[in-house]
């Protein structure tokens, strides 16, 4: 079925230290990753995103990689910062063409500093 | 560019009301999503529209819930009558595209079902 599912559902860390969520999607026809942010009491908005045909991309502090055999993804944000704190959504498109994006839980990110 | 526009921005109503909500895509978006944000959830698509035709509407229940594209610009997503199980925010969502391309939210709509 439809399903992609974001672990975990809530990480606390150190200012500077980094962070790692993780997903994993059901559909093997899936080939666009984005990752939205969303602070509290506003929309998501899109940080970063990858296609099927790349297994790494980077932006700054943030860097997002797809391992399509085994069917999981992962954003990794490096030198966190309290700004960081947020709730983080990975999303999959799936069928055939891509027409049909599924949200992952949403995983909340705390940053101490 | 200027965002997509949502309104109201919030709603309170009681159970068995019905209640509307409006928004404007990002012009040049040719596709439009409607999405349920209960809180501490992720985003459920309702229906995704590309122009003003419907591409999936698998997850709306539409025997209370409905939604329009009529001029495949501008859509109003209403509930008729409310339960409070629907107690959520209305996220509308635009793309340039209707297939592998990022999505442009509004700042949606929360609605309280009393």
């Amino acid at each position: 079925g439809e399903n992609v599912e974001q672990h975990p559902s809530t990480l606390s860390v150190q200012e500077g230290d980094s962070a790692v969520i993780k997903c994993t999607y059901s559909d093997s026809a899936s080939n666009y990753f984005p990752w939205y942010k969303q602070e509290l009491g506003k929309r998501p908005q899109l940080i970063i995103d990858i296609r099927s045909n790349v297994g790494e991309k980077k932006d700054q502090r943030i860097a997002v990689t797809l391992n399509k055999t085994a069917k999981h993804f992962s954003l990794h944000i490096t030198e966190t910062q309290p700004e960081d704190s947020a709730v983080y959504f990975c999303a999959a498109s799936i069928g055939t063409g891509g027409f049909k994006t599924i949200f992952g839980a949403g995983t909340r990110l705390f940053v101490k500093a | 560019e200027a965002g997509v526009a949502q309104s109201p921005r919030y709603k309170i109503i009681e159970k068995r009301q019905s209640v509307a909500f409006w928004c404007n895509p990002i012009s040049g978006h040719a596709t439009l999503y409607w999405y349920q944000q209960i809180l501490g959830q992720g985003p459920k698509l309702l229906i995704q529209f590309q122009n003003n035709g419907v591409v999936d509407d698998s997850q709306l229940p539409k025997d209370r819930f409905s939604a329009e594209r009529l001029k495949g610009v501008d859509s109003t997503l209403k509930i008729q009558p409310a339960k409070l199980e629907d107690s959520a925010v209305y996220l509308c969502a635009s793309s340039l595209t209707p297939n592998n391309s990022p999505l442009h939210f509004g700042n949606g709509t929360r609605l309280t079902v009393t």
